[in-house]
């Protein structure tokens, strides 16, 4: 099945400052990766989504690019704000199983 | 609001007790999903519905089992709990089959957090 690494899992950067969160991904059939952003106490929010077929997506401050050849996608976070402190998880479908696996989550901090 | 809802927020109980807990798709989704989330193994896939049917398995206990219903709404049965079944159990959905550009989607709902003394 498949296996989704994600690093870091801890994360600290200066409010304005980017941040990029890295996941890779075993399964060269997957085809489609979602990331999701978790605060405390709550349900895993989708904030974007990429499919197989492109490269790259832009959401505002959000944007994700994904490298097929080496099978791994990344989040970057540009102008980071306080209110984008939480644990943001990848995944990827696992075409097996047409499930979800998560990655191990990365926690990130803003600093004002 | 992902327009997910589950119940109840909370639950707890005793090992070797048997629950219930309850999700509701939202409206026009057909699929249902049931993830569990602990600190030491993270968010795994239990089940997948698909209109009143199984349609996947992940890592899900021979204690545990799920169901849809005619009108959508899913059920996860949790028995012989153990104390290392306390977790987080979150329900998503996700659009009908049919447009493809869609259907992999997953809306989480709040979850419901399960402490078992």
């Amino acid at each position: 099945g498949e296996n989704v690494e994600q690093h870091p899992s801890t994360l600290s950067v200066q409010e304005g400052d980017s941040a990029v969160i890295k996941c890779t991904y075993s399964d060269s059939a997957s085809n489609y990766f979602p990331w999701y952003k978790q605060e405390l106490g709550k349900g895993p929010q989708l904030i974007i989504d990429i499919r197989s077929n492109v490269g790259e997506k832009k959401d505002q401050r959000i944007a994700v690019t994904l490298n097929k050849t080496a099978k791994h996608f990344s989040l970057h976070i540009t102008e980071t704000q306080p209110e984008d402190s939480a644990v943001y998880f990848c995944a990827a479908l696992d075409t097996g199983r047409r499930a979800l696996t998560f990655g191990s989550g990365t926690r990130l901090q803003v600093q004002p | 609001d992902s327009g997910v809802t589950q119940t109840p927020k909370h639950l707890i109980t005793a090992t070797g007790q048997r629950v219930t807990l309850r999700c509701s798709p939202r409206s026009g989704d057909l699929s249902v999903y049931w993830y569990q989330q602990s600190l030491d193994q993270g968010l795994q896939f239990l089940i997948q519905y698909y209109n009143g049917e199984e349609r996947a398995k992940g890592n899900i206990l021979e204690r545990f089992s799920a169901q849809q219903f005619p009108d959508l709404h899913s059920e996860l049965n949790l028995s012989s709990l153990e104390l290392g079944d306390s977790a987080l159990y979150f329900c998503a959905s996700s659009p009908r089959k049919g447009d493809r550009d869609r259907e992999e989607t997953q809306y989480f709902g709040p979850g419901t957090r399960l402490l078992v003394l």
